[in-house]
């Protein structure tokens, strides 16, 4: 979805450097989310946002933080990475009101950690 | 624990046939499903989305039906296209009074052959 873009699209780096994944939308929802995906495993959330002042830890946060730094904007950070961290990274959004709380995403991000 | 699984990893049908992606979940206070498209280098994309309280719901060319008694939901494809070889997840949203937490299965690659 050309709403929600990520960047950068594909990062490869080595043990133990800083890293962080941007996320941009212009849908105007206030909820945003982070996501892993792995082969054979889905998609597994690390940290998600209800609004700018909101930050809550998904299952699987170890290892990661995260920054909202405007309603249009969250980022990712992994502060010193590692090769289990070499995943696919997608952003999403939402804009709940009651009712069914669809997720919008973004094309993703390919990370290697070598 | 929570969980939602798929059981096929693969699928592979003949343009033109109709295709049957099934799902499994385990939590009973999901109050409703939502299936996912993933295209080869593309986040995933909405489809379609099913509350609880429902049993079946149509779209073009796909419908969801719900069984809550054996927990089991399936995405049926009509006239399954090129177009349609993707992967697809299902999610079931566990409901909170902040809004809804998805929680996605394993996802099911589906093959079109010509």
């Amino acid at each position: 979805d050309a709403d929600v873009t990520q960047t950068p699209r594909n990062r490869i780096t080595k043990t133990g450097k800083r890293i962080m994944l941007e996320c941009s939308q212009t849908k105007g929802h206030d909820r945003m989310y982070w996501y892993r995906q792995d082969p054979g495993l889905g998609l597994r959330l690390i940290y998600y946002s209800f609004d700018v002042k909101d930050i809550n830890k998904g299952e699987i946060s170890d290892g990661y933080s995260v920054s909202r730094q405007a309603q249009a904007k969250f980022s990712l950070s992994l502060e010193s990475a590692i090769p289990n961290q070499t995943a696919l990274y997608f952003c999403a959004t939402s804009d709940w009101a009651g009712g069914p709380d669809t997720q919008y995403f973004g094309p993703g991000t390919r990370l290697t950690v070598l | 624990g929570e969980s939602v699984g798929l059981h096929l990893p693969t699928l592979s049908v003949q343009e033109g046939d109709n295709s049957i992606i099934n799902c499994a979940y385990s939590n009973s206070a999901s109050d409703y499903f939502i299936w996912y498209k993933q295209e080869s280098g593309k986040g995933p994309q909405f489809i379609i989305d099913i509350r609880s309280n429902m049993d079946k719901r149509q779209g073009q060319r796909v419908t969801v039906l719900l069984n809550k008694t054996v927990k089991h939901l399936s995405l049926q494809i009509a006239a399954t296209q090129p177009g349609d070889s993707a992967v697809y997840f299902c999610a079931e949203n566990i409901e909170s009074n902040q809004g809804g937490k998805l929680i996605f299965g394993q996802g099911t690659e589906l093959s079109v052959k010509p």
